[in-house]
């Protein structure tokens, strides 16, 4: 069965860094690529970016370079998110997810829980 | 950047019929994924490849899509229909992938 276990939820504070994790388990965790998404209290879907774990190739959308980085240790199956110093409007609950297959347009098809990540002073 | 356009809000009476839209430029050209997401839960893929079901959706689910329109029909509403759905495409001009902005279904 395939799982997406991800890391439990974080509170911060404004300037500290953070990285979350998003472990893949019953398939083969370098042949498919992993996405972060997030979605903001009370908003819709942000796809942040992207990783293939075979190889380490990122691809991030434009709103989130910069901000986030996103790598993996694919000698434990894990994807991971980390931001090098939070702001209040990185409150949200950030998503994993894995397409069904290597082909850019192919769908989500399996998710995270969620992580939850609040940042307050 | 390529932008994906949907309604706020749809009301629906239960046993009716709800459409989604999700507007983007040559849409029909691409294939657009929906995702149903309920309070609490993370999304879950509804429909695929513009009208592909995955196991466990049922048929009163469909989709379709064309020129500038994607569409998600849910047919004989129910409660349990009752959520946020969000249309998602990837944009091979920039390599990226785009969700819309999400609709929320309310069951009357």
């Amino acid at each position: 069965e395939v799982q997406l276990e991800q890391s439990g939820a974080e509170v911060k504070k404004p300037g500290e860094s953070l990285k979350i994790s998003c472990r893949g388990s019953g398939y083969s965790f370098t042949t498919y690529w992993i996405a972060w998404v997030r979605q903001m209290p009370g908003k819709g879907l942000e796809w942040m970016g992207i990783i293939y774990p075979g190889d380490s190739d990122v691809r991030y959308s434009p709103s989130f370079q910069g901000q986030v980085t996103i790598s993996a240790d694919k000698s434990i199956s894990t994807a991971y998110l980390q931001w090098s110093s939070l702001k209040a409007s990185d409150t949200a609950i950030y998503y994993c997810a894995r397409p069904s297959a290597y082909s850019s347009s192919s769908p989500f098809d399996y998710w995270g829980q969620g992580t939850l990540v609040t940042v307050s002073s | 950047s390529y932008v994906l356009t949907q309604p706020p809000s749809v009301s629906v009476a239960p046993g009716k019929t709800a459409s989604i839209t999700c507007g983007g430029d040559n849409i029909g050209g691409k294939n657009v994924h929906w995702y149903q997401q309920r309070p609490g839960q993370a999304p879950v893929v509804v429909i695929y490849y513009d009208s592909d079901r995955p196991s466990g959706i049922p048929e009163r689910i469909s989709g379709s899509n064309s020129g500038n329109t994607a569409t998600l029909t849910i047919s004989r509403v129910e409660a349990g229909d009752e959520a946020d759905y969000y249309c998602q495409v990837w944009d091979s001009t920039s390599d990226h992938r785009i969700f819309g902005g999400g609709t929320r279904l309310t069951v009357l």
